[in-house]
């Protein structure tokens, strides 16, 4: 398995412009989450996902966009990039189950500059 | 205020020496995680535990529900060890959400 993936690894886009960060994992699992982290923060949920088709906001949505249109793909959509937006993101993905927890996969990270 | 709360923020040790991290939390949890993060990496899950103690070679992870506390250890630190640990815990809520503590940046000297 590889796991979960994350691409672009890194990237620099400037004011106003628009991009997506890909996220895909193959172990089948039904929750997703994008997160955001910097200096000094601990990781900040932007978007999750319980199942495809069906995504709901974390604490820092604004200016993001999601889509579930498979188990797989969990991709994140920035509109309009601010320099607040630099930032690592990480995707992650766990399974679960009424009453049982699992663990979190994190994918590799995106590093976001925006000049 | 943060759900999960981490002490210290920094840590220097030498090789060998014992050390300790803490993590604190205020939300009721279906599980606490340790993580651990390399300079410019990723993100691994070391433990997910709710109740007791685990040990996995030279780390082990304690937890206290009544207090709402864990510590994670590392016996005879090695420089390897240097990275961030990050306290998380998940939730029972909707989304299964975690929250996450700022983390401990660790420094081992040879």
């Amino acid at each position: 398995n590889a796991g979960v993936t994350q691409t672009p690894k890194f990237r620099i886009l400037k004011i106003g412009q628009s991009m997506t960060l890909q996220c895909t994992q193959d172990m089948n699992h039904n929750y997703m989450y994008w997160y955001r982290q910097d200096p000094g923060m601990g990781l900040k949920l932007i978007y999750y996902s319980v199942g495809a088709g069906i995504t709901d906001k974390g604490e820092v949505p604004n200016g993001y966009n999601v889509s579930r249109s498979t188990t797989e793909d969990f991709p994140l959509r920035l509109e309009l990039a601010a320099p607040s937006q630099t930032s690592v993101y990480f995707c992650a993905s766990t399974h679960r189950r009424t009453g049982i927890t699992y663990e979190q996969y994190f994918g590799p990270g995106t590093r976001l500059t925006v000049t | 205020k943060n759900e999960v709360e981490q002490s210290p923020q920094n840590l220097t040790a030498q090789e060998g020496e014992f050390i300790t991290i803490n993590c604190s939390y205020s939300v009721g949890i279906s599980a606490l995680h340790w993580l651990q993060q390399h300079p410019g990496g990723g993100i691994v899950s070391l433990f997910m535990l709710s109740s007791g103690k685990k040990k996995h070679g030279r780390l082990i992870a304690t937890i206290n529900i009544q207090e709402k506390h864990s510590s994670l250890h590392i016996t005879a630190s090695h420089p390897r060890d240097s990275a961030v640990y990050i306290c998380a815990v998940s939730t029972f809520n909707t989304g299964n959400q975690f929250y996450f503590g700022t983390g401990t940046s660790l420094t081992v000297i040879p």
